[in-house]
């Protein structure tokens, strides 16, 4: 049974610094992993997707990496702003046509 | 180009009752999958639908069912509520489920009393 795990559970920054937000998945033999933001009361919005074959994909100050073997996936904010405060999740496409969440790490970007 | 859009935004229920919730994916997407987020849960897939045919359920009972239109607009219904069906339920849409990026509504706030 596929389970997605999220280090740490909350995190808080002081603007301008640079983090790195870690996902752990038990299962390799995933499709591809999304990274997303939740703001408080929305909905999920798509940051990154990284298929099975790709090992990073860049937006911006955003950078995700893959490492399939070892069941990780990292996602690396450059120049932290506070409008980057909002509760990241990561998700892995398993089995068929199924998406499974992490917990999610509760992001605070102090001004 | 609209987003996914979620109704009703929130609605209150009681306990024995059936609700039913309404998600227009994008244009020109053809997956739609839901998913119920709680606190103590967080985010829980609950079955993807593509040209009207569901592929991939969750574990949840059978309370929980859905259906897709052919326009791709999709409802999820919930029979005879209980108290821990109390959640923040989202829709997602994409164009092709598994490797296309999942593009999310705001949500319906479902809470049961």
């Amino acid at each position: 049974k596929q389970e997605v795990t999220q280090i740490p559970a909350a995190l808080s920054v002081p603007e301008g610094e640079n983090l790195v937000l870690n996902c752990s998945f038990t299962d390799s033999a995933i499709y591809n992993l999304q990274w997303f933001r939740q703001d408080p009361g929305k909905g999920l919005t798509s940051l990154l997707l990284i298929q099975s074959s790709q090992r990073e994909q860049t937006s911006g100050r955003l950078n995700a990496s893959l490492d399939k073997s070892s069941g990780r996936s990292t996602l690396y904010i450059a120049a932290s702003q506070p409008g980057d405060s909002a509760t990241y999740l990561c998700a892995v496409t398993s089995g068929t046509y199924k998406y499974i969440f992490g917990t999610g790490t509760r992001l605070k970007v102090l001004a | 180009k609209a987003g996914v859009t979620q109704t009703p935004r929130y609605l209150i229920k009681t306990r024995g009752q059936q609700v039913t919730l309404s998600c227009s994916p994008i244009s020109g997407h053809r997956s739609v999958s839901w998913y119920q987020q709680t606190p103590g849960q967080g985010l829980q897939f609950l079955f993807e639908y593509f040209s009207e045919t569901q592929r991939n359920k969750g574990n949840f009972p059978g309370r929980f069912s859905g259906r897709q239109f052919s326009n791709s607009r999709s409802e999820m219904n919930v029979s005879t509520l209980e108290l821990g069906d109390s959640a923040l339920y989202l829709c997602a849409s994409s164009l092709e489920h598994r490797n296309s990026p999942l593009h999310f509504g705001n949500g319906t706030r479902l809470t049961v009393t």
